[in-house]
């Protein structure tokens, strides 16, 4: 298996551009979650989908932040129109099961750098 | 609101030598918590994880402690290796949903050959 696969891995936009991250969680899993990572504030949990469903999006930052899960196997976050602080690199995760404690799996991540 | 912190943000050891890393958690309703590894353009990647019915759990050459009396979390790694040289993130999960994971800030881990 590929693991989370996530795209681009390395994105530079100028402020006021939409910005699309992608992410494709691994084959088989249900859950979905959308993290934010920086230095001044770690690993935050912006969003998380369950059998495609968002559950939880209290950790999106402000309406400029939409995410979405069509199917299955894939899952998009827009931010528009980015911001400087939104520089941050993204990570997308999928776990087998969303109601019982189990880790999550990571993809590389994205690199967001707004200009 | 709760979150989980370090104790430490930095931790330097020689090789062959044993790292402890620990972790403060405030929610006394959690019952589930991981450590991850996070090295340099990657993501997280899964080391070890406790259920709150437990003390200690053991999986290669690393160990989790868990202190429910004084909340409470530590990492040890046996004999650690340069390829143990990353970030390591306590998380815990309240609320029996893994989206309720929440991350610590994290400990940087440097191996000195």
């Amino acid at each position: 298996d590929a693991g989370v696969i996530q795209s681009p891995r390395h994105e530079v936009t100028e402020m006021g551009q939409e910005v699309t991250l992608r992410c494709k969680p691994i084959s088989g899993h249900n859950s979905l979650f959308w993290y934010r990572q920086t230095m001044m504030r770690g690993l935050e949990l912006l969003i998380y989908f369950n059998n495609n469903v968002p559950i939880d999006d209290s950790g999106m930052p402000e309406d400029r932040f939409s995410a979405k899960m069509p199917n299955a196997s894939f899952s998009t976050l827009k931010i528009q129109p980015s911001e400087p602080r939104d520089s941050a690199v993204y990570f997308c995760a999928s776990s087998p099961q969303g109601a019982l404690n189990t880790e999550a799996f990571f993809g590389q991540g994205t690199r967001l750098t707004v200009v | 609101g709760e979150s989980v912190g370090l104790h430490l943000p930095t931790l330097s050891v020689q090789e062959g030598d044993n790292s402890i890393i620990n972790c403060a958690y405030s929610n006394s309703a959690s019952d589930y918590f991981i450590w991850y590894k996070q090295e340099s353009g990657k993501g997280p990647q899964f080391i070890i994880d406790i259920r709150s019915n437990m003390d200690k759990r053991q999986g290669q050459r690393v160990t989790v402690l868990l202190n429910k009396t004084v909340k409470h979390l530590s990492l040890q790694i046996a004999a650690t290796q340069p390829g143990d040289s990353a970030v390591y993130f306590c998380a815990e999960n309240y609320g029996g949903s893994q989206g309720n994971l929440i991350f610590g800030k994290g400990t940087k881990l440097s191996v000195k050959p």
